[in-house]
């Protein structure tokens, strides 16, 4: 079993919709990532957070410690924001090193 | 800034060479570090550095060995290329703390 699972695997939206990623982790963590990776592209962190809530535009991102749980948000969906989202997690005492999930493909139609 | 610069982005191999994957920030960051990224998997740990002079193996280092003879740079050298390692292969930093970390845009590596 994978110490970060994602769900789901692949995503389809129209445009508008709210959309919601999950992830779920198995280890204790001192911060967890949300990164945004466009086809053929590079890698953007959007979140780090180790409680609680975070906003930025149209994304939102939540964790719940206790349940071991983040989801990511997205508002107001647009095809712009097609692309694999990937959650990533720092373990505790392994520094800033990153265990990823396998990531979301989302897919927002016009 | 320029954040995290890789070079080059894209490379194709032969069985048996060997390359160096250039990877430098402008960010003054301690930590850095090598992921690779194969088809419907998560990237993986295969280096990272806390500081100049300082690496350590991640969960993939075969096949592979690194430096970090200052803050800015952390090449990453394949000696005897196989085709296992064909690959996207990212560079990242981050400051101690871990936020602000930042990705280079990849290098997807093909050994034939």
């Amino acid at each position: 079993k994978n110490e970060v699972e994602q769900s789901p695997q692949n995503l389809t939206a129209q445009e508008g919709e709210f959309i919601t990623i999950n992830c779920s982790y198995s280890v204790g963590i001192s911060a967890l990532h949300w990164l945004q990776q466009h086809p053929g592209g590079g890698i953007v962190s959007l979140f780090m957070l180790s409680s609680g809530k975070k906003k930025h535009g149209r994304l939102i991102a939540t964790i719940n410690i206790q349940e071991k749980h983040s989801s990511l948000h997205i508002t107001a969906s647009h095809p712009r924001d097609s692309a694999v989202y990937i959650c990533a997690v720092s373990v505790n005492n392994a520094g800033n090193m990153l265990t990823f999930g396998g990531g979301t493909r989302l897919m927002v139609k016009p | 800034n320029a954040g995290v610069t890789q070079t080059p982005k894209f490379r194709i191999l032969k069985i048996g060479q060997s390359m160096t994957l250039q990877c430098t920030q402008d960010m003054n960051h301690n930590y850095m570090y090598w992921y690779r990224q194969d088809p419907g998997m998560g990237l993986k740990l295969i280096y990272y550095s806390v500081g100049a002079g300082i690496t350590d193996k991640g969960e993939v280092p075969n096949g592979y060995n690194v430096s970090r003879s200052t803050t800015e740079d952390f090449p990453l050298r394949l000696e005897l290329a196989a085709p296992s390692q064909t690959s996207v292969y990212f560079c990242a930093s981050s400051p101690q703390g871990g936020y602000g970390y930042t990705f280079g845009s990849g290098t997807r590596l093909t050994v034939v």
